[in-house]
C-alpha cells in the first residue's frame, strides 16, 4: 500500500503566479488534511476534506487559497496570485476514518520569487 | 483554543543517554495526543499516540510517552538514543471535540542532536 503522495516535490513560482499542489490519499482513505510549515514552525492546519466536502477550512486564509478533493482523483490545493510569505512546506495527510490517525506525505516545498 | 508548548527548541544528547522530550498541552476535555518525528526534506512520521486507558504509550523506535492529566502533561521517553534519532520532533493535539474529526494542532518542535 503506497503512502501518501504529494507532487510535485519542490515547486518555484514568481509573484503573482499560480500555485497548485496535488495530494493522493493512501488507498481507502477518504480523509485529507492540508497543513503549512514556515521555517522554524511547527506545522499549522489550514483545511479538512472529505470526498467532494470540505469539513473544515478554518485555517485557511480567507483570501487566495482554496482546496478541493473531488470525486475522482487527488486533492488540490490552491494558490493565487502567491506572494513572497507563501513560500514554505505544504504537508498532506489522510486518515481512514475521521478517528484514527493521520499518515503524513513528503511535503511539496513552494518557493516564491 | 488548544495548543501545545514544546518549551525546548534544542536539547543534545549524548548517544546512549536517555532522552526526555516535553509537551504541554492546553485542552478542555480528554485530549487526543501524538508525537510525531521529521527527518529534515521529509514528511512526519508518527511515533505514538495517547487516546484513551494506559497513560503509558509505547511506540515505534523504543520511544514511550506518558500522559498525565494534572499536569497537562505529554512527555516523550527514551532510554537509549542511537545517532539515527536526531531529527525534530513534534507533539500534537487532535484540534476538535475529542472524536479526532479534525486537524492537529502542532507544538513547534524539538530538534534533537545526537553527540557521539
Amino acid at each position: 500500500n503506497a503512502g501518501v503522495m504529494q507532487n510535485p516535490r519542490h515547486l518555484v513560482r514568481r509573484r503573482g503566479q499560480e500555485a497548485r499542489l496535488r495530494c493522493s490519499p493512501m488507498k481507502g482513505h477518504s480523509h485529507v488534511y492540508w497543513y503549512r510549515q514556515l521555517p522554524e514552525e511547527g506545522l499549522k492546519f489550514m483545511v479538512y476534506l472529505q470526498k467532494e466536502n470540505i469539513i473544515d477550512e478554518s485555517g485557511m486564509p480567507k483570501e487566495r487559497f482554496s482546496a478541493e478533493f473531488p470525486k475522482e482523483g487527488p486533492s488540490i490545493l490552491r494558490i493565487q496570485q502567491v506572494v513572497r510569505g507563501d513560500s514554505a512546506a505544504y504537508f498532506c495527510a489522510s486518515s481512514p476514518t475521521s478517528i484514527d490517525e493521520q499518515f503524513f506525505g513528503p511535503g511539496t516545498r513552494l518557493t516564491v520569487l | 483554543a488548544q495548543s501545545v508548548t514544546q518549551p525546548d527548541i534544542h536539547i543534545t544528547v549524548s548517544e546512549g543517554a536517555s532522552l526526555e522530550l516535553r509537551c504541554n498541552y492546553s485542552y478542555g476535555a480528554t485530549p487526543y495526543l501524538f508525537w510525531y518525528v521529521q527527518s529534515p526534506g521529509q514528511g512526519l512520521q508518527l511515533l505514538l499516540k495517547y487516546f484513551s486507558g494506559d497513560t503509558l504509550v509505547q511506540g515505534i523506535k523504543g520511544f514511550e510517552a506518558e500522559f498525565k492529566r494534572s499536569q497537562s502533561s505529554f512527555n516523550l521517553r527514551k532510554p537509549s538514543v542511537h545517532w539515527s534519532d536526531a531529527a525534530e520532533y513534534f507533539c500534537a493535539v487532535e484540534r476538535g471535540s475529542g472524536g479526532g474529526a479534525d486537524g492537529l494542532t502542532f507544538g513547534k518542535g524539538t530538534h534533537l542532536i545526537i553527540q557521539p
